[in-house]
């Protein structure tokens, strides 16, 4: 059964790093295309980043560039998320998801953990 | 980035009715199009891929068409269960982009 569990969210101050993990089960990470996607409160999900084909092909949204980077533990299974210069905006729930598909391309997301909470307070 | 509109931004409809939500791409983006469901405190679920097909498990009352910039999700026959916020995302390019939403009431 396949299951994604994220972590390493927090309460942090503008300008400080975090490091997000998802750890997967039930498949492999560098088996498929993996997404993070953020959700602000009461705002619709924003996609951040996302990752495949043992990470030849990485995207991520504008308001991201140069600050954070996207990456898989193939030892760990995991998904992770580097987060430099956190601003207030920044604040989301952040989700990890299974990309549809393996190979180059990364498709949308069709499986999803439940989040870890993000909070940029000073 | 492609800037994806949806439309209604909510509606309200009842048990047994006929739903159809639009999304529009500012280019065109083939086929490359999701549809999703999100309820309160729960994660978006995937609906509809490549613009009208349907994922694994999902009811055959959802369906999808559309290609290059106008899309469209709708649902035959509404049930109490569909109540919720739906959402486009196109995957055609980075960034990836979702559109902002049509939250569904159940009347």
């Amino acid at each position: 059964e396949m299951q994604l569990v994220e972590s390493g969210g927090g309460w942090v101050q503008p300008g400080r790093s975090l490091r997000l993990s998802c750890e997967a089960s039930g498949f492999s990470v560098d088996d498929f295309a993996m997404h993070w996607v953020r959700q602000a409160p009461g705002r619709g999900p924003e996609w951040v980043s996302g990752i495949a084909w043992s990470s030849h092909n990485v995207g991520l949204a504008e308001s991201v560039k140069g600050r954070f980077t996207v990456s898989t533990d193939k030892a760990k299974n995991s998904l992770l998320l580097q987060m430099h210069s956190l601003r207030a905006e920044d604040t989301a729930l952040y989700y990890c998801a299974k990309g549809r598909k393996s190979g180059y391309d990364l498709g949308l997301p069709d499986f999803w953990g439940q989040g870890t909470l993000v909070i940029v307070s000073s | 980035a492609i800037q994806m509109t949806q439309s209604p931004s909510s509606l309200s409809a009842s048990v047994g009715d006929r739903v159809t939500i639009t999304c529009r791409a500012s280019q065109g983006i083939r086929n490359d199009l999701g549809w999703y469901q999100q309820r309160p405190g729960k994660a978006p679920k995937l609906l509809i891929y490549t613009a009208s097909t349907l994922q694994s498990g999902v009811p055959s009352r959802f369906s999808g068409r559309g290609f290059g910039t106008d899309f469209t999700l709708t649902i035959t026959s509404l049930q109490p269960e569909d109540f919720g916020t739906y959402y486009c995302l196109q995957d055609f390019n980075y960034p990836h982009t979702f559109g902002q939403g049509t939250k569904l009431e159940i009347k």
